[in-house]
């Protein structure tokens, strides 16, 4: 069974910050999914990483697959980035196992 | 931009009764996933299908939950004999391919149970 810890849980910070969410798991994945959940409650897949680095807009998912970790950066952050980022990964067949999320606010 | 819907939005519903959500996944993915939120808990994983089989389900998923794609466009999740620990949001997902690809949600069914 895969266990996934997110730190930290809850995150504020002012506009314009440099943000980082970090993930971890216990068990060797196939692909690792960072997604965003608005505060209305709606899902939306921000990056699917099996190894390295990927950059979309001011976001930048990074997985080193030895350290069995994972990071999601938002530069020049803005009040819109506000929300729940989570973090879940892929170990064999389907099943994603989901971590218990990263609450953002950043402040105007 | 294609999109996942999902219907209805919110479904109240008394204890022992069936429920079904319905789920239109994006017209040319073949993977369909269904998970489910109890409210201030992490997402859960329930269930995937392809091919018009379940290709694996989680131990949340046992036989008072079914799926079903009756008509190639629909995904449908039932639920036989609704139990108040059932009150949730649901979530369905579709993407192209299994491990390789982005899964893309839709905006969830409420389903509350009294």
């Amino acid at each position: 069974k895969n266990e996934v810890e997110q730190s930290p849980q809850n995150l504020t910070a002012q506009e314009g910050e440099f943000i980082t969410i970090n993930c971890s798991y216990s068990v060797g994945i196939s692909a690792l999914h960072w997604l965003q959940q608005h505060p209305g409650g709606g899902i939306v897949s921000l990056f699917m990483l099996s190894s390295g680095k990927k950059k979309h807009g001011r976001l930048i998912a990074t997985i080193n697959i030895q350290e069995k970790h994972s990071s999601l950066h938002i530069t020049a952050s803005h009040p819109r980035d506000s929300a729940v980022y989570i973090c879940a990964v892929r170990s064999g067949n389907e099943k994603l196992t989901f971590g218990t999320g990263t609450r953002l606010t950043i402040i105007p | 931009e294609p999109e996942v819907t999902q219907t209805p939005s919110h479904q109240v519903t008394q204890m022992g009764q069936e429920v079904i959500l319905r789920c239109v996944p994006i017209s040319n993915h073949l993977y369909f996933y269904w998970y489910r939120q109890i409210l201030g808990q992490k997402v859960e994983f329930l269930v995937s299908f392809y091919n018009n089989e379940i290709s694996e389900k989680s131990e949340i998923f046992d036989d008072q939950f079914s799926v079903e794609r009756p008509d190639g466009s629909n995904f449908t999740l039932k639920i036989r004999s609704t139990k108040l620990e059932d009150s949730a949001m649901y979530f369905c997902a579709s993407s192209v391919s299994s491990g390789g690809s982005l899964q893309y949600f839709g905006p969830g069914t409420r389903l509350t149970v009294t």
